[in-house]
């Protein structure tokens, strides 16, 4: 067990809606990262937040966005989703934000768009 | 980041040591070495990480080649767990670069009873 928690773990939904999926970080962990896993494009970066601002953006579509608040859990918000948006969503979080610090993942957000 | 590159699948008995070999010719001086693995339906998880010196803990240990340019997982007794595609994944180790992880295709080790 990572410390890491994700919710919810399984989400299916159709073409167009909108889902929110929700991290909380290991305890005392500032950084939260969202990375997506889909078959064809492998792990993918999507954005980090720290200490509640975003500190750095990936491959994140203009559909997709997030927030980290101050208790420090994490939302990430996908929007008129489309069947390419069905994938593993995770989490990580670390202590700080140096690049030598661990990350810790969460078991991940399946998401299924029909 | 710089690129890695890793063989694509392994296989190891149970029990016996594995080498995860990780080819990385164009890393500079301030990348550090850092390997993940992801067992299956789980997230990945880190697993250890180096610089320069050779690197123990109590997962793993990791070899790094006088010149960088590669290195080495190994594992020292590998067990049925063990089998999750390892990811060798370099990060720029100086102040304002990238904090993700940027991760490659990995290698799929599988182990056999």
């Amino acid at each position: 067990d990572s410390g890491v928690t994700q919710t919810p773990k399984h989400l299916i939904t159709a073409t167009g809606q909108r889902v929110t999926l929700r991290c909380s970080p290991r305890s005392g962990d500032l950084s939260v990262y969202w990375y997506q896993q889909s078959l064809d494009q492998g792990l993918q970066f999507l954005i980090q937040y720290y200490n509640g601002e975003e500190r750095a953006k990936g491959n994140i579509l203009e559909r997709f966005s997030a927030q980290q608040f101050p208790d420090l859990h994490s939302e990430l918000n996908l929007s008129s989703l489309e069947l390419g948006d069905s994938a593993l969503y995770f989490c990580a979080s670390s202590e700080a934000l140096g690049q030598t610090y661990e990350q810790y993942f969460g078991p991940g957000t399946r998401l299924t768009v029909t | 980041d710089a690129k890695t590159t890793q063989p694509n699948s392994m296989e190891s008995n149970e029990e016996e040591p594995v080498h995860l070999p990780c080819n990385h010719s164009t890393i500079s001086g301030t990348d550090y070495i850092h390997w993940y693995r992801q067992l299956p339906s789980q997230g990945p998880e880190y697993v250890i990480h180096g610089l320069t010196s050779n690197v123990n803990n109590r997962m793993a240990s990791l070899a790094i080649a006088e010149d960088r340019k590669s290195s080495t997982l190994i594992l020292h007794r590998a067990t049925l767990r063990d089998a999750a595609v390892y990811y060798c994944i370099l990060r720029d180790g100086s102040s304002g670069s990238a904090r993700q992880l940027t991760f490659g295709s990995g290698t799929q080790l599988t182990v056999l009873p």
